[in-house]
């Protein structure tokens, strides 16, 4: 079975530019997930979307941060304008759902190192 | 709010030594899950566990062992006889049990295995 895919795998860009990054799920997860890792710190959740509705978005800077998932599998996040704290690990994960009788573990991708100058 | 706490930043073990990785966790909510994932140099997040609150028993998967006590909100991790492939960061994570699942997790603790 086919894991995440993400990419691109590293980015450099300079401050006040954009940048997009995709990810593709495993095939049958209803649910995606993108977070923002930065050096030393746990992944913080940016959005989860359930097929191709957001569920949770509450911590996505939205002035600055996009993200879609129109056919409900995979996956953009963009940045634009890009800010130096913006500077991280972007994971994608995906699990079978989000909600509803019991759980699933979440399936990471190996994510984007994000540069920014 | 939800919570989770791994006071232990970095911790440095000698191979075939056995160590412990503490995770404290805050919660109201009376069904939630607990999981540990790691984390390699290559980045991507691997699975390990996952536990529910009612069930309290401990978990032995080969040398990885799991101790959860609802009396003092820990849900440890340890390794028996560390090996240098251990080395990695170990994330804690906590989510509700019911509605939306949305994973909290903790600022992990580097383990470095020498050989």
């Amino acid at each position: 079975e086919a894991g995440v895919a993400q990419s691109p795998r590293y980015k450099i860009i300079e401050k006040r530019q954009s940048v997009a990054f995709w990810c593709n799920p495993i095939s049958g997860h209803a649910t995606l997930y993108w977070y923002q890792q930065i050096l030393g710190q746990g992944p913080k959740l940016l959005i989860q979307f359930q097929n191709n509705g957001v569920v949770d978005d509450s911590q996505l800077p939205k002035d600055r941060f996009s993200a879609e998932r129109l056919k409900g599998v995979d996956s953009t996040l963009k940045i634009q304008p890009a800010k130096l704290e913006d500077s991280a690990v972007y994971l994608c994960a995906s699990s079978l759902r989000a909600a509803g009788v019991g759980i699933n573990e979440q399936f990471f991708g190996p994510g984007t190192r994000l540069t920014v100058l | 709010a939800q919570k989770v706490t791994q006071a232990q930043t970095e911790i440095s073990v000698v191979e075939k030594e056995d160590v412990t990785l503490d995770c404290v966790y805050e919660t109201r909510d009376t069904t939630y899950y607990l999981f540990w994932y790691k984390q390699p140099p290559s980045g991507e997040l691997v699975f390990l566990i996952r536990r529910n609150s009612f069930d309290e028993q401990n978990e032995i998967s080969g040398r990885y062992s799991w101790n959860f006590q609802k009396s003092t909100s820990s849900f440890n991790f340890t390794i028996t006889a560390s090996q240098v492939v251990d080395s990695a960061v170990y994330f804690c994570a906590l989510t509700k049990g019911s509605g939306t699942y949305k994973y909290i997790f903790g600022t992990g603790t580097r383990l470095k295995v020498l050989a």
